[in-house]
């Protein structure tokens, strides 16, 4: 099993829908969350950082992690056509000794207009 | 604030010769930079771990001696591929964490699109 496991989709919605991501991980060294959004060739942009399960929100996105079933979730209300990108998300902890961050595979997500 | 840049942005070079990726952080003081590489469709790949004034970690499957890479400053890591070849060819991104941010939040460069001919 894979350490981070993330649909890469495609995911293709219309404009103004709300837009679900999903990672699960199986370490449980990991207590440290981060959402990153990715543009066709450049480099990811840091979304969300948590470290808690529960809610955080920013704007129209709303992070979401849950410890006890290693689950975390990025909903984007109102989408937009300029949130298609790829999301990658990402886990921080304690590995081997040394801080790791380990990246899902990423989900490219299409909104229409 | 916590902008990154590498330069260059794309590169193309023949079988066998070396490239050298510039990484800088803009409006922060790095002590610790990450190298990462990222082929097509699929996740990054944590390559190694730069600590300004010392030797870099590497992760296991990465040869130090063909990646090299120095961290001379702390507002500059340097990725060295050497005699690189057609499998070398990549989409290599540098990130930086800043002294006041999380343990994990990393701030990424824009990327360097490596082309081995």
């Amino acid at each position: 099993q894979k350490e981070v496991e993330q649909d890469p989709g495609p995911l293709s919605v219309p404009e103004g829908a709300i837009v679900s991501l999903n990672c699960t991980y199986s370490n449980s060294a990991f207590q440290y969350f981060m959402w990153y959004r990715q543009y066709s060739r450049k480099g990811p942009e840091l979304l969300m950082y948590t470290y808690s399960s529960g809610n955080k929100e920013d704007g129209r996105f709303t992070a979401q992690v849950d410890k006890s079933s290693k689950y975390i979730s990025l909903f984007i209300r109102d989408s937009q056509p300029s949130d298609s990108a790829t999301y990658l998300c990402a886990m921080g902890g304690i590995i081997g000794g040394s801080e790791k961050l380990v990246f899902g595979k990423g989900t490219k997500l299409t909104v229409n207009p | 604030g916590a902008v990154v840049s590498q330069h260059p942005s794309w590169v193309i070079c023949k079988s066998g010769t070396s490239v050298k990726i510039e990484c800088r952080s803009l409006d922060f003081q790095a002590t610790t930079m990450f190298w990462y590489r990222q082929f097509p469709k699929q996740s990054l790949m944590l390559m190694a771990t730069s600590n300004e004034g010392s030797k870099a970690t590497y992760e296991q499957g990465v040869e130090k001696d063909k990646f090299l890479i120095n961290h001379a400053s702390l507002t500059l890591s340097t990725l060295t591929v050497t005699s690189a070849h057609p499998e070398d060819s990549s989409f290599y991104i540098c990130s930086a964490r800043t002294p006041r941010t999380g343990a994990y939040e990393q701030y990424f460069g824009p990327g360097t699109r490596l082309t081995v001919t």
